[in-house]
């Protein structure tokens, strides 16, 4: 099935530095989701967006739905060891299913 | 709010066999569940889409026959993988979309590492 291309695929990092990542699509969706999964469990949710420039936050985590639709970027600021994992971005349209982003695996290098 | 568990967390079977997997809602009813899949370093793959009191929709390439789905209740949907070999090995995760929610957010159990020896 189709998937949204996901950059960067992984990053290392040091503890306190800023993290941002993206989420690009061929076509337009109406919401946008962002998931951490941690390794062994399900993807946990992080920010839901529903409207084209939304910008939301929650705690350090803030992203934003693209103008055009077609792309979601997610930041983390002053990044903590619980934020290792799998962040995944996720776009439906309408009540369609969800199409998942390729991943980015984010490490904090001690 | 907005559970979901899975049981088993962790399943061994035998090639040729067949397991039930278990997604229950906790705390809320669900009409729609999905199934989705996982291998190592991959993202997750969407298998079917379970409605209670109907039949699932099946993702293109995914074998009906093979990932049996029952959505009995509003608070459990099965997959039952028949017939197991090496290759179904992998991680399966159920999502629910809460009846009472006005959005439309899935909420995911913890998942459900199956391997076929």
């Amino acid at each position: 099935g189709q998937q949204l291309n996901q950059s960067p695929q992984s990053m290392f990092i040091q503890e306190g530095e800023d993290v941002s990542m993206n989420c690009t699509s061929s076509s337009i969706f109406n919401t946008w989701l962002w998931y951490k999964q941690d390794p062994g469990e399900g993807p946990v949710l992080l920010i839901a967006l529903y409207k084209a420039g939304e910008l939301t936050s929650n705690g350090r985590l803030t992203a934003q739905f693209g103008i055009t639709r077609k792309d979601s970027f997610l930041n983390i600021s002053a990044s903590i060891p619980s934020d290792v994992g799998i962040y995944f971005c996720a776009g439906r349209r309408g009540n369609e299913k969800l199409t998942f982003g390729t991943g980015t695996r984010l490490t904090i290098i001690p | 709010g907005a559970v979901v568990s899975q049981h088993p967390s962790r399943v061994i079977c035998k090639s040729g066999t067949s397991v039930k997997i278990e997604c229950r809602s906790l705390d809320f009813q669900a009409t729609t569940m999905f199934w989705y899949r996982q291998f190592p370093k991959q993202s997750l793959m969407l298998m079917a889409t379970s409605n209670e009191g109907s039949k699932a929709t099946y993702e293109q390439g995914v074998e009906k026959d093979k990932f049996l789905i029952n959505h009995a209740s509003l608070t459990l949907s099965t997959l039952t993988v028949t017939s197991a070999h090496p290759e179904d090995s992998s991680f399966y995760i159920c999502s629910a979309i809460p009846l009472f929610q006005g959005s439309y957010e899935q909420y995911f159990g913890p998942g459900t590492r199956l391997t076929v020896t």
